[in-house]
């Protein structure tokens, strides 16, 4: 499964737009990005999953480039409660028995 | 709203007793997962299921077991609980999106603290 690195921790300040990028140099043919977001004391939430180019729900966007070896997470106008753990995973779509979470990225929002 | 449910949410029990922490999912997912999270810490894998008698150990060694007799149901159990076993154990299942591969729609968790 391709090893994926993400920064530590991020500020921002309520309002803004948060762009958190996942690297992933040896991402495979067949992998997929997901990236899941984590509350304290919760379980992680699924919040967008793509394979290329640019996906966008109503929650965040996902960019991916040409080459795949990255991809950023963008949350448009953030608030106080988008304050949580952002987990970006790669794996392939036929295996989901490995997935490795990382420590993620821990995004704090102050008013 | 959750469609996997994870009882008890809040456990606090002696050294030595045996404890089971239920897990259940309304979606007819075969695929099933149970992790464990220190606090700011990672989640790690400990158990996984494909199906119905189906049961694989994760990458973190764990000396829990789990069992899958329903569909529904993914239960873990510790048959004599210690202080390391204090943790958050987070229960999944995952099915296939529509963006092309397998989602993971986690419970809330299940905290357990040994004295």
């Amino acid at each position: 499964l391709a090893k994926t690195t993400q920064p530590i921790s991020m500020d921002s300040y309520e309002g803004q737009e948060v762009n958190i990028t996942c690297s992933h140099n040896n991402i495979a043919t067949n992998d997929y990005i997901t990236w899941y977001q984590q509350f304290p004391s919760q379980g992680p939430r699924f919040i967008i999953q793509g394979y290329k180019t640019k996906v966008t729900n109503e929650v965040a966007s996902l960019f991916i480039p040409a080459d795949r070896k990255s991809s950023t997470l963008s949350l448009p106008r953030v608030s106080l409660s988008d304050t949580a753990v952002y987990y970006c995973l790669v794996a392939p779509s036929y295996n989901t028995d490995k997935l490795i979470f990382g420590t993620g990225t821990r995004l704090q929002v102050f008013p | 709203e959750a469609d996997i449910y994870q009882t008890p949410r809040y456990l606090v029990i002696g050294t030595g007793k045996k404890i089971t922490l239920e897990c259940s999912q309304t979606m007819g997912h075969d695929k099933m997962y149970w992790y464990q999270q220190d606090p700011g810490m990672e989640l790690h894998l400990i158990h996984y299921s494909y199906g119905v008698n189906s049961t694989e150990k994760g990458d973190l060694s764990s000396e829990s077991t789990v069992s899958r007799i329903r569909t529904e149901h993914f239960p873990l159990t510790l048959e004599s609980a210690r202080p390391s076993h204090t943790s958050q154990y987070l229960c999944a299942s995952s099915e296939l999106a529509d963006s092309g591969a397998n989602v993971l729609t986690f419970g809330a968790g299940s905290r357990l603290t040994v004295l």
